[in-house]
């Protein structure tokens, strides 16, 4: 069964404690990213990967890292340099070939709440 | 000039009525416009997506209509079910290639609600 599994559902951490949620896919799929979720906002990149043990930042990567050591995986560290951390959290992955790189498959997601 | 936006905020409808949400864009490197379905508490899903070489897609009771010169699209639900009860994304992205390659820039989302 083909997917992308994002754990856990729901996070608690308290400020100034630096967490890191989990991506996993198992659709073969080059390219992976984390969005943001904010009531009102949209999806806000927060970073992205085409490839294994490359990544880019998005539009809202301060106070986040990331890593890309394997193909399957895309982890997401939030970092307590990060302002506003408590939101819901999206991974999603597409394949490069012509056509279907823009058909991105999203997780479940994970809200975090930092207290 | 990489922002989508995307209207209304929210939107109710009664069941059978055809709710339309608009989304408008600015930079013209954009050639692949895709609209994605969320439900509460879940990822989003692509339901629709259309590239600038036709006017309009039609999928099931979901259509999208672009307008390149206006730099518009919108989506169309038609016989709108309360089942469709959902928050829609538009969302835009550029073939261009090099790292900005499979990037999505998204609408900030409206949430549909159809009344039985």
């Amino acid at each position: 069964d083909g997917g992308i599994t994002q754990s856990p559902k729901y996070l608690f951490r308290k400020e100034g404690q630096n967490v890191t949620l989990s991506c996993e896919q198992n659709l073969n799929h080059d390219a992976m990213y984390w969005y943001r979720q904010d009531p009102g906002q949209g999806l806000r990149l927060i970073y992205y990967s085409q490839i294994v043990n490359d990544f880019q930042k998005g539009d809202i990567a301060e106070g986040y890292s990331v890593s890309r050591e394997k193909k399957e995986s895309f982890p997401l560290t939030v970092t307590s340099a990060q302002k506003n951390p408590t939101a819901f959290y999206l991974c999603a992955s597409s394949s490069p070939y012509r056509g279907k790189a823009y058909e991105q498959y999203f997780g479940p997601g994970t809200r975090l709440t930092v207290t | 000039q990489q922002q989508v936006k995307q209207s209304p905020q929210s939107l109710i409808v009664q069941k059978g009525g055809i709710p339309i949400i608009n989304c408008a864009y600015e930079n013209t490197a954009f050639d692949y416009f895709p609209w994605y379905q969320q439900f509460p508490g879940k990822g989003p899903a692509l339901l629709i997506a259309i590239r600038p070489d036709v006017s309009e897609k039609k999928e099931g009771r979901f259509t999208i209509s672009f307008n390149k010169s206006a730099k518009q699209f919108s989506l169309h639900i038609m016989d709108s079910q309360p089942g469709d009860s959902a928050t829609y994304f538009c969302a835009a992205g550029s073939s261009a290639g090099g790292t900005s390659y499979g990037k999505l820039t998204f609408g900030q989302g409206t949430i549909l609600t159809v009344h039985p």
